[in-house]
């Protein structure tokens, strides 16, 4: 089974921390995303990477950077933390498209960040 | 651009009850289609899949769902539900199967005894 792990299920950090949100998958997936999701307003898209060293602009990126030095993690970093980045972030995986036929996307647990 | 329109923000229905969840897209390319589900205090679990082929997908726990693309809808349904099913339902569109997806804002089911 494919396995996303995000390293914690709850985060309480202070206004102005830099925060780090981790992500391991262990199915050789070149595809990596953050999403945040909030009520109401379903799943956001802030960064996805598409290989090693590579990282794109989701529809909701700013205050936030990602990082992907090797092929099975993509971290998530809040550089400096603000309440209105209180949310869950779900991390996802897949594999590029064509490589397989189960390419759609699976996803982490979550991380519940609060930001006081 | 895409954008994906869940008209239901929460669906209450007695068990045993069929339930539809309507999900509407729009998007200028040929699109994939899936229903994901979130449980409690869990993140989210594919349900089913539309890639290409029949119109009317199946999951293995008595779900389907029938694209349309004339009226661009992916509706998810179930002719009884359980009180397992309660759950929030999410709706996303994607320009291929592994790619980053857009969702709607869910839908969240709640099955009475």
């Amino acid at each position: 089974d494919v396995k996303v792990t995000q390293s914690s299920r709850y985060l309480v950090k202070r206004t102005g921390e830099k925060v780090f949100l981790e992500c391991v998958q262990d199915m050789d997936h070149e595809n990596m995303f953050w999403y945040r999701q909030d009520p109401g307003l379903g799943l956001r898209l802030i960064y996805f990477s598409y290989d090693v060293k590579m990282k794109e602009k989701g529809d909701i990126p700013e205050g936030y950077s990602v990082s992907r030095e090797k092929k099975e993690r993509f971290s998530l970093i809040l550089e400096s933390a603000s309440t209105n980045q209180t949310s869950m972030y779900l991390c996802a995986s897949s594999l590029r498209t064509g490589r397989g036929v189960n390419t759609e996307a699976f996803f982490g647990q979550g991380t519940r960040l609060t930001v006081v | 651009a895409q954008s994906v329109t869940q008209l239901d923000s929460q669906v209450p229905v007695f068990e045993e009850a069929p339930v539809e969840l309507r999900c509407n897209y729009s998007s200028s390319v040929s699109v994939y289609l899936f229903w994901y589900v979130q449980y409690p205090n869990q993140g989210l679990q594919l349900l089913l899949k539309y890639l290409s082929g029949s119109t009317l997908v199946e999951s293995i726990n008595g779900f389907e769902a029938e694209f349309n693309k004339s009226q661009t809808s992916f509706h998810l349904r179930k002719p009884s539900v359980h009180i397992s099913d309660t759950a929030e339902y999410f709706c996303a569109v994607g320009k291929s199967s592994g790619d980053k997806l857009t969702f709607g804002t869910g839908t969240r089911l709640a099955v009475r005894p």
